[in-house]
C-alpha cells in the first residue's frame, strides 16, 4: 500500500544551525510534491512546491529537493529562527492530482 | 482575500449524536477539500469536490459521513451517528483548481473543526 513517512520524532535544534526534515515515500510515483507548516491550533500553510523533474526548489530560507530514485524529498531550514517551531508536512500528489499528506515532523528551535 | 471560513470552530457532542461542519471556501476557488486530522497525525483525505461534483471519496466512511456542495460553493460535512474515535478536527480546504500544472493544487486551509466525541 502506498506509505509515506517523515521523521518519527520531534526535531530539536539550535537556533542559527540549519534544519532538514526528510519525507520518503513507498508503493506511489508523485508528479509533484508540496511542504506545508502547520501551527498548534492552526490549518497547515504552503510553503513550496517541487516537480517530479525538479531536483530543487529555494525560497528564502528554505530548501527542498526530490529525489525520484531514493523515494524521498528533503526540507531544508536554514539559520533556523525560534518562529521556524512548528509542525511541516509533505504531501504527494499523483498524475490524477490524488493527494497523500504525511504524518509530519514537529520542529522545535531553541534559543 | 478572505481565508477559508469554517464553523464551529470547536463542538462537543456524546456518542449516536449527529453533527455537522461549514465550510466556505475562498471565492473562486473550484477545488474544495475534508480533511480528518487526528492528533499527532496528518490531515486524511475524506472528500474532494470539484465544484459541485465528487472527484475523490474514497476515505469517506459512507455509512456516517456525508458531505455536499451545493451550487459549486460553500460545503457540509455531516456525522450521523458519531463515534468515539471520530474525535479529530476536521479542516477544509480549497485551491483554484484550474488548469495551469501544479500550483492549481496549492492548497489553503481553513482554522478547521475541533469535535470531541464522548
Amino acid at each position: 500500500s502506498q506509505k509515506i513517512e517523515q521523521n518519527s520524532e520531534a526535531l530539536n535544534i539550535q537556533e542559527g544551525k540549519t534544519a532538514t526534515l526528510t519525507c520518503n515515500y513507498t508503493n506511489y510515483s508523485p508528479a509533484y510534491l508540496q511542504w506545508y507548516r502547520q501551527d498548534p491550533g492552526r490549518g497547515p500553510v504552503f510553503l513550496l512546491l517541487i516537480r517530479e523533474n525538479e531536483k530543487e526548489k529555494r525560497k528564502e530560507r528554505l530548501k527542498v529537493t526530490f529525489d525520484t530514485t531514493l523515494k524521498q524529498s528533503l526540507f531544508h531550514i536554514t539559520a533556523s529562527q525560534p518562529a521556524d517551531s512548528a509542525t511541516y508536512l509533505c504531501a504527494l500528489y499523483s498524475s490524477a492530482s490524488k493527494i497523500i499528506f504525511g504524518s509530519g515532523t514537529r520542529l522545535s528551535i531553541r534559543p | 482575500e478572505a481565508g477559508v471560513a469554517q464553523s464551529p470552530r470547536y463542538k462537543i457532542i456524546e456518542k449516536r449524536q449527529s453533527v455537522a461542519f461549514w465550510c466556505n471556501p475562498i471565492s473562486g476557488h473550484a477545488t474544495l477539500y475534508w480533511y480528518q486530522q487526528i492528533l499527532g497525525q496528518g490531515p486524511k483525505l475524506l472528500i474532494q469536490f470539484q465544484n459541485n461534483g465528487v472527484v475523490d471519496d474514497s476515505q469517506l466512511p459512507k455509512d456516517r459521513f456525508s458531505a455536499e456542495r451545493l451550487k459549486g460553493v460553500d460545503s457540509t460535512l455531516k456525522i450521523q451517528p458519531a463515534k468515539l474515535e471520530d474525535s479529530a478536527v476536521y479542516l477544509c480546504a480549497s485551491s483554484s483548481g484550474l488548469a495551469g500544472g501544479p500550483a492549481k493544487n496549492i492548497q489553503y486551509f481553513g482554522a478547521g473543526t475541533r469535535l470531541s466525541v464522548l
